[in-house]
């Protein structure tokens, strides 16, 4: 079974441009996660999907940031118009079941430069 | 805010030492779960604890949640350089989206030969 996979591995883009990232989640996993870590802090929810809707956005920082999950599959993040601010590791996550039990799997990250 | 304090932040032992990584909150959790994450890799799952007081081992790491459900521990015995990594704890809220995952900042720890 193929794991959680993210496009691109890295991004380095100047401030003002915008930059989509991909994840793919576990075939079959209804529920996918977008968490970030910006440098030398923890690593934060931004978002929630259960299939192609949106069940949690609260982590989302402002509205620069787009998630979509057209079809209830892949998952893009878009960032427009990237701040300096952005830049960090972009990690997706994805899970079959939500609840107490649950355990998500991670994808290896998008690393976000911003300059 | 829920937040949870790890600490320590690092951890420099040699191999056969024995260590001890705390996860502290003021908030209660549902679960909590402790994550390992290597370089160039997203974390990946050890262990969760649901129950007040639930004690789970894993080979050489036994990891125990608080009776209260605010606090987590996770114990090395005998600690091998392949446990060289960086060690993260993840609480699951009662409110507020019961299904984000809130994490700790992390313990790298280092363990040589």
């Amino acid at each position: 079974e193929a794991g959680v996979t993210q496009f691109p591995s890295h991004s380095v883009i100047e401030k003002g441009q915008t930059v989509t990232l991909r994840c793919d989640p576990i075939s079959g996993h209804d529920n996918l996660y977008w968490y970030r870590r910006v440098m030398g802090k923890e690593i934060k929810f931004l978002l929630h999907f259960v299939k192609e809707s949106k069940q949690d956005e609260s982590g989302m920082p402002n509205n620069r940031f787009l998630a979509e999950r057209t079809g209830g599959t892949y998952s893009t993040l878009k960032v427009q118009p990237a701040e300096l601010e952005d830049s960090g590791v972009y990690f997706c996550a994805s899970s079959r079941q939500a609840g107490t039990q649950e355990t998500q799997y991670f994808g290896p990250g998008t690393r976000l430069l911003v300059l | 805010t829920q937040l949870l304090e790890q600490s320590p932040q690092f951890l420099s032992i040699q191999e056969g030492e024995n260590l001890t990584v705390y996860c502290n909150s003021s908030s209660v959790f549902s679960s909590l779960q402790w994550y390992r994450q290597e370089p160039g890799e997203g974390p990946v799952l050890l262990v969760t604890v649901v129950t007040g007081g639930e004690v789970k081992k894993l080979k050489r790491l036994t990891f125990q949640f608080g009776d209260a459900r605010k606090d987590s521990s996770l114990h090395i015995t005998a600690a091998q350089p392949g446990d060289t990594g960086l060690y993260l704890c993840a609480g699951r809220p009662f409110s507020g989206g019961y299904n984000k995952l809130i994490f700790g900042a992390g313990t790298r720890l280092a363990v040589h030969p």
